[in-house]
C-alpha cells in the first residue's frame, strides 16, 4: 500500500466552479501537509501548507486536514483557467522525509 | 533570488553514456533532494543529503550516484544511462528538521531522454 493515495483525474470543470481535490494517507505520524501546483514543464510550486488538523484559507484556496480519517482536501473557489495544472499533495512527519501523491490533473474550461 | 536552479534543462543520451545533472540553491538550506517524476508514478526520491557531507539513498537509487559538493550544490550522476532512466528529474531543497518547519522548494527540472 502506498503511503499517500491521490486520484489522478483528469478533472475538467467550467470556469467559476468549485473544485475539490483529495488525498488519503496511511501513516498516522504525518503532521505537516502541503499542496503543490505544477504547471506543464515546470517544477512543483508550493501552494499551501498546514500543520495537524483543521482548515487554512488563502484567497480562493482552502486546505482541510482530517487526521482522524487520514484525509486531506484542497478546495478552489471561483476556479479560473489559470488554475489549470497538476496538483500534488505531500506530507511529512518530521520535516525530513516527504511523501507525495501522484497528482491530480485539473483543467478549467473558459 | 533564483531559489533552486537546475542544469541542463534538456538532455538526450544514448544507452551507456554518462552525464551529471547539476543543482544549486541560494536559500541557505541544509537539505537537498533528487526526485524523478514519471507519468502515473508521481515523485520518487532517488537520493537526499541532510547536510553538507552526508548523502543517503531514497526509494529508487539504483543506477545513480550523488555528490554534495558544498552547502549550495548537489549533483546527480548517471554512470551508464539506460532507457529506464528516461524521466524528468527534480532537485529540491529545504531546512532539515529543527523547530521551524518549512516545505521543500523545487527547481524546474531536467528532462532526460535515453535512447
Amino acid at each position: 500500500q502506498k503511503e499517500v493515495e491521490q486520484d489522478p483525474g483528469p478533472l475538467s470543470v467550467p470556469e467559476g466552479a468549485i473544485v475539490s481535490l483529495n488525498c488519503t494517507y496511511s501513516n498516522s505520524a504525518f503532521q505537516y501537509f502541503m499542496w503543490y501546483r505544477q504547471y506543464s514543464r515546470k517544477g512543483p510550486e508550493l501552494l499551501m501548507y498546514t500543520y495537524s488538523s483543521g482548515n487554512k484559507e488563502d484567497g480562493r484556496f482552502t486546505a482541510q486536514v482530517d487526521k482522524s480519517s487520514k484525509y486531506i482536501s484542497l478546495f478552489i473557489r471561483d476556479s479560473q483557467p489559470s488554475d489549470s495544472a497538476t496538483y500534488l499533495c505531500a506530507m511529512t512527519d518530521t520535516g525530513n522525509q516527504f511523501y507525495f501523491g501522484t497528482g491530480t490533473s485539473l483543467t478549467v474550461i473558459p | 533570488n533564483a531559489g533552486v536552479t537546475q542544469t541542463p534543462k534538456f538532455q538526450v543520451l544514448k544507452t551507456g553514456q554518462s552525464m551529471t545533472l547539476q543543482c544549486a540553491q541560494d536559500m541557505n538550506h541544509n537539505s537537498m533532494y533528487w526526485y524523478r517524476q514519471d507519468p502515473g508514478m508521481g515523485l520518487r526520491l532517488i537520493y537526499y543529503s541532510a547536510s553538507e557531507g552526508t548523502t543517503d539513498k531514497g526509494e529508487v537509487p539504483n543506477g545513480y550516484n550523488v555528490s554534495r559538493l558544498n552547502k549550495r550544490e548537489f549533483s546527480l550522476r548517471l554512470e551508464s544511462a539506460a532507457p529506464s532512466q528516461t524521466s524528468v528529474y527534480f532537485c529540491a531543497s529545504g531546512p532539515w528538521g529543527g523547530v521551524v518547519y518549512s516545505p521543500l522548494h523545487f527547481g524546474n527540472g531536467t528532462r532526460l531522454t535515453v535512447t
